[in-house]
């Protein structure tokens, strides 16, 4: 059970825009950034987004973060086939002293 | 450009140590600015960080609960690297074993990951 929620899986078609939502508490996402990771199966997670809506880079301003209170989202627009990855969200956790994350969310490119 | 690279054994025997290292080129293990972590994978368990090393004057440790009693990440300044030690080791810790620097609240380089198996 990972301390931070995510949906299982999401899917869209080419073109369209996504959005995963990633939820946490007062002790993680509420006193802390969010960062979002992407990975390729066989690969090392990706630093996506980085204090909650901040890109690195080189990567394409197709993908966008926020955060509100507790939760947090990731957007993807104009979404391309080599979107297809698992998507995962972190944050410091204070109460727990270590990082936290989210079960990840499979993303389909339908 | 940070690069981290990791060695050690991908298969242990259960009740024995399990043993990485992560090598860095391209920042110093003592950067006062950033901390040096473990981070595990499995399907069962998702992500779950496991450690960290960080030098603010003096070195520093933090470990999670779930493996605090049986968890030593060091670091080693003379060859610039960390590495993670696991004693006791189940089936259950068989996981893809990945380390990272942690910079500016986030962990934003990882090593290549290093599936290690528990089985006799």
């Amino acid at each position: 059970q990972s301390v931070l929620t995510q949906p299982p899986s999401a899917s869209g078609t080419p073109g369209q825009r996504v959005t995963i939502s990633c939820s946490g508490s007062s002790s993680n996402i509420g006193r802390d950034t969010v960062n979002w990771y992407q990975q390729l199966p066989g690969t090392a997670p990706k630093l996506l987004i980085y204090r909650n809506n901040h890109r690195p880079s080189g990567v394409p301003d197709r993908f966008s973060g926020s955060k509100s209170g507790t939760s947090a989202s990731l957007a993807i627009s104009g979404l391309q086939s080599e979107d297809e990855a698992d998507y995962y969200c972190a944050a410091w956790d204070g109460s727990l002293n270590g990082w936290v994350f989210g079960g990840g969310t499979k993303l389909t490119v339908l | 450009q940070v690069q981290l690279q990791q060695s050690g054994p991908g298969l242990v025997k259960p009740s024995q140590t399990l043993s990485l290292t992560c090598s860095i080129s391209g920042d110093s293990i003592s950067n006062n600015n950033a901390a040096w972590n473990w981070i595990r994978q499995s399907p069962s368990r998702g992500l779950e960080w496991l450690g960290r090393t960080y030098y603010r004057s003096k070195w520093y440790n933090d470990y999670a609960v779930s493996v605090k009693s049986r968890i030593t990440v060091n670091p080693d300044t003379s060859k610039n690297q960390f590495s993670l030690q696991l004693s006791s080791v189940t089936p259950e810790d068989t996981a893809v074993y990945y380390c990272t620097r942690g910079a500016s609240y986030n962990l934003d380089y990882w090593g290549q990951g290093t599936l290690v198996t528990v089985s006799s």
